[in-house]
């Protein structure tokens, strides 16, 4: 099956820095890929849709200017955690679509700890 | 708004036992649902999806039923083993999007 990658698989911080985690699909083009956030024993929560070429789209609640999202090509999409702090600690996953297969493929995802 | 609920939060049964996960939505409006496996500090394994016109969908012991028009579906694991340990989420796909939506887990443990 596709392949997604993120990177890097975790990253230890300190609070008022910016944290840049990569999405990559390995073998196919995405033009939408999703952002995810997981806190400790809770499920996924939808931060933002990323399109290529476009702005991203912020579910409800998610601050834009916070969780900064560029997706420049079919196969990257990076997420941006600006001026992080201790309560942005979390497990970050992302999604790629393949239009080829209609299937939605998850990366392995990214732990963040902000100190 | 689509919300996906899962039921029990937390199951602890003895190897050997054939159990059922419960997932609910609300919006009966939807692409598809996909079951997930996730071990702990890990990503996501996709164990089945099941399209809106499916009723049903097997892998090995695995067999996850949908019920569209009253928002549940089930997911069905034979002979369990410590192996299954894990948290298994479902995500509903919402009609007209890519988005998925994901339930609030079942935590299961298998014991030996």
């Amino acid at each position: 099956g596709a392949v997604v990658s993120q990177h890097p698989s975790w990253v230890i911080c300190k609070s008022g820095t910016s944290v840049k985690i990569e999405c990559r699909s390995l073998d196919f083009q995405a033009t939408t890929m999703f952002w995810y956030r997981q806190f400790p024993k809770q499920s996924l929560m939808l931060m933002a849709t990323s399109n290529e070429g476009s702005k991203a789209t912020y579910e409800q609640g998610v601050e834009k200017d916070k969780f900064l999202i560029n997706h420049a090509s079919l196969t990257l999409s990076t997420l941006t955690v600006t001026s992080a702090h201790p309560e942005d600690s979390s497990f970050y996953i992302c999604s790629a679509y393949s239009g080829v297969q209609e299937t939605q493929y998850f990366g392995p995802g990214t732990r963040l700890l902000v100190l | 708004k689509q919300e996906v609920t899962q039921i029990p939060a937390a199951l602890s049964v003895p190897e050997g036992e054939n159990l059922v996960l419960n997932c609910s939505f609300t919006d009966s409006a939807i692409y598809n649902l996909q079951w997930f496996r996730q071990d702990p500090g890990k990503g996501l394994t996709s164990l089945l999806l099941i399209q809106s016109s499916q009723r049903e969908q097997t892998s090995g012991r695995l067999n996850a039923s949908l019920d569209k028009s009253s928002g549940r579906s089930t997911l069905y694991i034979a002979a369990s083993q410590p192996g299954d340990s894990a948290t298994y989420l479902c995500a509903v796909r919402v009609s007209g999007t890519y988005k998925y939506i994901f339930g609030t887990g079942t935590r299961l443990k298998v014991l030996a």
